[in-house]
């Protein structure tokens, strides 16, 4: 069975600084990876997805996430943060013969001006 | 606006009392979903309909029960809540599941349900 870890439950960035978020899967084929966005109050929504091909996928809102099969991580990055970007990340892996999707327990973005 | 609804938004009840969580979508999507998120543990999925009239059971489906009659709705049933049902519930849809060409969940805005 897949499984996500997002080993960063809090992190803190300034307004403007790179972001990185940490995301590791445990699948035993090629999964695929999703990164979600949770606003306070808000359903989740979408960011990005990788399912083949090029392993840098971009998102929308200037994020953009990493596969890395050897590592079995799938990290979201953000070159320059703003201060709408506060808002809670799940990493979530699927399986291509199933569809439904395990999500890690998140991370809760703060910034700081 | 296309998209799902949730209701109630927010319920307080009593442990023992039967509840249940309504979800519609109006995007003609086959699959729907019911998550629980809860602090520290992320989205869990309850129960999962591929297509209307068939059900399956996610991750944590104990003490709920879905049914999926037509395409567009998909109640979540409490038959008899237990305060470890305390939690945010989340719809969510896709056209046809991970192996279709999208992949994409489409998420209500949840349901803060506490049992008390």
């Amino acid at each position: 069975a897949q499984s996500v870890t997002q080993p960063d439950i809090h992190i803190t960035v300034s307004e403007g600084a790179s972001l990185e978020l940490r995301c590791n899967y445990s699948y035993g084929a090629t999964p695929y990876l999703f990164w979600y966005v949770q606003s306070p109050g808000q359903g989740l929504q979408l960011l990005l997805k990788y399912f083949s091909g090029d392993t840098l996928v971009q998102g929308i809102k200037g994020f953009e996430a990493e596969f890395k099969r050897s590592q079995s991580s799938f990290n979201l990055r953000k070159p320059s943060v703003h201060w709408s970007d506060a808002a809670e990340y799940f990493c979530a892996v699927g399986a291509i013969d199933g569809n439904k999707l395990v999500f890690g327990a998140g991370t809760i973005l703060r910034v700081k001006s | 606006i296309a998209g799902i609804t949730q209701a109630p938004t927010s319920q307080i009840l009593a442990a023992g009392r039967r509840m249940t969580l309504r979800c519609t979508q109006d995007m003609r999507h086959n699959a729907m979903y019911w998550y629980r998120q809860d602090l520290g543990l992320g989205l869990r999925l309850i129960h999962y309909s591929n297509t209307a009239g068939t059900t399956g059971k996610g991750e944590v489906p104990d003490g709920y029960s879905v049914s999926r009659a037509n395409t567009d709705d998909f109640p979540l049933t409490l038959a008899s809540a237990v305060p470890s049902q305390t939690s945010v519930y989340f719809c969510a849809s896709s056209e046809s599941g991970l192996a279709g060409a999208s992949g994409e969940l489409f998420f209500g805005e949840g349901s803060r349900l506490t049992v008390l």
